[in-house]
C-alpha cells in the first residue's frame, strides 16, 4: 500500500528549460511534504517543504505546488541545469513522525 | 553546522553473521531516525527515537535487528543474525522536531554475501 506515489521513473529535460515533477499521496492526515534529492553514493539532501496551510512554497529557482483536494504536489525548477540531474525524492508526514518517500524520478538535465 | 555522520560507509558480511552501523546526529537536534532503502524504492523507517526513547519501532524486525540511542545523542543499530534480504542501504536522519525538514547522513551500504 503505497502512500506517496511517483509516477514517473525518469524524466528528460534540455537545460534552460523547466523541469516539473509529481507526486499523489493518498494519506489525508499528511500536513508536511518534502523534496530531497540524491546523488549516487550520498543520502538525501534537503531541498524544500510546503505543510498543509500553504498551497505554494518557493526558494529560488525551486517552487513546490500543493494540491490538496487533488492529493497532488509538484516541484519545479526553473531554470533546469546539468547540476540538477539526479533522484529525486517525494516524502510526506504528520509533523514529527517518520516520512513516507515515493519511490523517486530521475532527472536528467542535457547541456 | 556538521551534518550527520554515520560509519562505516560500506560492509560486506556474510549471511549469518552480525553487524553493527553507527550514528551521531545533528548537534541539539532531539529526534534521531533510521531507515532502511532497498535499490529502487524510497527510504522506509526502522525505528524513531525521541532523546534516548523509542516513539516508533512498528517497522522494525525486533527478531533480528536493534537499535539504541544512549544519552539521547549517537545511535547503534544492530543486525544479528543478517539475511540475504537485509542488503541495503542504512540511512541515519536527525530533526529538531515539529515542522522542520530530515537531514540525512550519506548511509551505509551493506551488502550480504
Amino acid at each position: 500500500d503505497q502512500q506517496v506515489k511517483q509516477n514517473s521513473p525518469s524524466l528528460s529535460v534540455q537545460e534552460g528549460r523547466i523541469s516539473i515533477l509529481n507526486c499523489d499521496y493518498t494519506n489525508s492526515m499528511f500536513d508536511y511534504f518534502l523534496w530531497y534529492k540524491k546523488y549516487p553514493a550520498e543520502g538525501p539532501t534537503f531541498l524544500i517543504s510546503i505543510s498543509s496551510i500553504k498551497d505554494k512554497n518557493e526558494d529560488g529557482r525551486f517552487t513546490v505546488f500543493l494540491n490538496k483536494s487533488a492529493k497532488h504536489l509538484s516541484l519545479h525548477i526553473v531554470p533546469s541545469q546539468p547540476g540538477d540531474s539526479a533522484v529525486y525524492f517525494c516524502a510526506a508526514n504528520q509533523a514529527g513522525t517518520a516520512l513516507i518517500f515515493g519511490k523517486g524520478t530521475t532527472l536528467s538535465v542535457s547541456s | 553546522e556538521a551534518g550527520v555522520a554515520q560509519s562505516p560507509r560500506y560492509k560486506i558480511i556474510e549471511k549469518r553473521q552480525s553487524v553493527a552501523f553507527w550514528c551521531n546526529p545533528i548537534s541539539g537536534h532531539a529526534t534521531l531516525y533510521w531507515y532502511q532503502q532497498i535499490l529502487g524504492q524510497g527510504p522506509k523507517l526502522l525505528i524513531q527515537f525521541q532523546n534516548n526513547g523509542v516513539v516508533d519501532d512498528s517497522q522494525l524486525p525486533k527478531d533480528r535487528f536493534s537499535a539504541e540511542r544512549l544519552k539521547g545523542v549517537d545511535s547503534t543499530l544492530k543486525i544479528q543474525p543478517a539475511k540475504l534480504e537485509d542488503s541495503a542501504v542504512y540511512l541515519c536522519a536527525s530533526s529538531p522536531g515539529g515542522y522542520q525538514p530530515q537531514h540525512f547522513g550519506d548511509g551505509t551500504r551493506l551488502s550480504i554475501l
